[in-house]
């Protein structure tokens, strides 16, 4: 059963430009979960979303910043317009059902450097 | 707002029980408390979660405090490959979103 994939795993992008990250679940999860790392610092929730629907993005800075996560395909948080403060590891993780008790499964993350 | 406590740095030496603290005095009595560990460039792994009772697995030991104000994730012997960084995280009741605290980095000693 493979992990949770996200890829690009390194991105680089000028500031303007628009970032897109894609995450892919682990098989049969359907709950999934993004967090930004600044560097040495600990992960801060960003966004929480099943399939089709957002359930919680109050991590979320109110502009640039979206995310999505289709019927199908895997999920996406795209950021606008990208400043060098966007710059950090992003990571996605998964869970099988929406439930405290469940532990997230994280992927290896996707590290966004803007120059 | 909800937060857990955490020493920066810990060391240990190899094959000795490690104890590292956690203290999270704003929890409230349906939070879980969960430990990840995360190595450089890695995303976060997961070692133990509980809510109120000690809970034991084939990774580490979780002790929670009677008032379940603070927590020890207990590594019984130490190796080289746990060297890493230990996050204590609360889940808050009506949420799914994990808190992460700032971590501790543990550094095992041949």
């Amino acid at each position: 059963n493979a992990g949770v994939m996200q890829n690009p795993r390194h991105l680089v992008r000028r500031r303007g430009q628009e970032a897109r990250l894609r995450c892919s679940p682990m098989k049969g999860h359907s709950h999934v979960y993004w967090y930004r790392q600044l560097p040495e610092e600990g992960l801060k929730f960003m966004v929480y979303l099943q399939k089709e629907n957002i359930i919680d993005e109050s991590g979320m800075p109110k502009e640039r910043f979206s995310a999505e996560f289709p019927k199908e395909g895997p999920s996406i948080l795209r950021i606008q317009q990208v400043v060098r403060g966007d710059s950090a590891a992003y990571f996605c993780a998964s869970s099988p059902a929406g439930q405290r008790s469940y532990e997230q499964y994280f992927g290896p993350g996707t590290r966004l450097t803007v120059t | 707002d909800a937060k857990t406590t955490q020493p920066n740095s810990m060391e240990s030496n190899e094959e000795e029980p490690v104890h590292l603290p956690c203290n999270h005095s704003t929890i409230s009595g349906t939070d879980y408390i969960h430990w990840y560990r995360q190595l450089p460039s890695q995303g976060p792994e997961y070692v133990i979660h509980g809510l109120t009772s000690n809970v034991n697995n084939r990774m580490a030991s979780l002790a929670i405090a009677e008032d379940r104000k603070s927590s020890t994730l207990i590594l019984h012997r130490a190796t080289l490959r746990d060297a890493a960084v230990y996050y204590c995280i609360l889940c808050l009741s009506g949420t799914y979103k994990y808190i992460f605290g700032t971590g501790t980095r543990l550094k095992v000693l041949a």
